[in-house]
């Protein structure tokens, strides 16, 4: 079983749409959640940053952190074409390790 | 600034052969990182260095060696490179190295090893 698990996609949705972006872990002692967007033949950039549990807005993009369930979120509110991507979710330890744990990634993509 | 950069973006090398890629950051961090990015297995860390003249092994080292050759840059050589190191490299750097630091990545060496 992976450390962090994520539904490949591909996910469709129209323009204007919610999306609801998700992730699962098993390691508990993982204290930092990111979520990377990666756009065709480009490197990851870091779209969101939290730390433990709760939730992070920025924007048309929202966090959540449910550590007691090991689940993780990202939402887009009005979503854009621009928004066609690939989402990596990331996560690592408070001590120790110096990198990260990705998930596999969702690829979305928004139809106008 | 350029942020992360990587050479070359594209590579197709024979069974057997040895090359380096190399990376290279411009903004003045402490840690970099090399992964590997495969479809559905995400990126995967192959060797990262903590700091200067400093290099530990990631999840998945067997195949490759690296070099932090000063702050800036961190080579990775593949010295006989298979079919299995087919894969997208990705460098990413960080300021300090602790779990909440950005990673901030290039763009990604694409090779093929037939």
């Amino acid at each position: 079983q992976k450390e962090v698990e994520q539904d490949p996609g591909p996910l469709s949705v129209p323009e204007g749409a919610i999306v609801s972006l998700n992730c699962t872990y098993s390691n508990s002692a993982f204290q930092y959640f990111m979520w990377y967007r990666q756009y065709s033949r480009k490197g990851p950039e870091l779209l969101m940053y939290t730390y433990s549990s709760g939730n992070k807005e920025d924007g048309r993009f929202t966090a959540q952190v449910d550590k007691s369930s090991k689940y993780i979120s990202l939402f887009i509110r009005d979503s854009q074409p621009s928004d066609s991507a690939t989402y990596l979710c990331a996560m690592s330890e408070a001590t120790g390790r110096r990198a990260l744990t990705f998930g596999s990634g969702t690829r979305l993509q928004v139809q106008p | 600034n350029a942020g992360v950069t990587q050479t070359p973006k594209f590579q197709v090398l024979k069974t057997g052969q040895s090359m380096t890629l190399q990376c290279a950051q411009d903004m003045n961090h402490n840690s970099m990182y090399w992964y590997r990015q495969d479809p559905g297995m995400g990126l995967r860390l192959i060797y990262y260095s903590a700091s200067e003249g400093t290099t530990d092994k990631g999840e998945v080292p067997n195949g490759y060696n690296v070099s932090r050759l000063n702050k800036r840059e961190f080579s990775l050589r593949l010295e006989s490179a298979a079919p299995s190191q087919t894969s997208v490299y990705f460098c990413a750097s960080s300021e300090a190295g602790t779990s909440a630091d950005t990673q901030y990545f290039g763009p990604g060496t694409r090779l093929t090893v037939l």
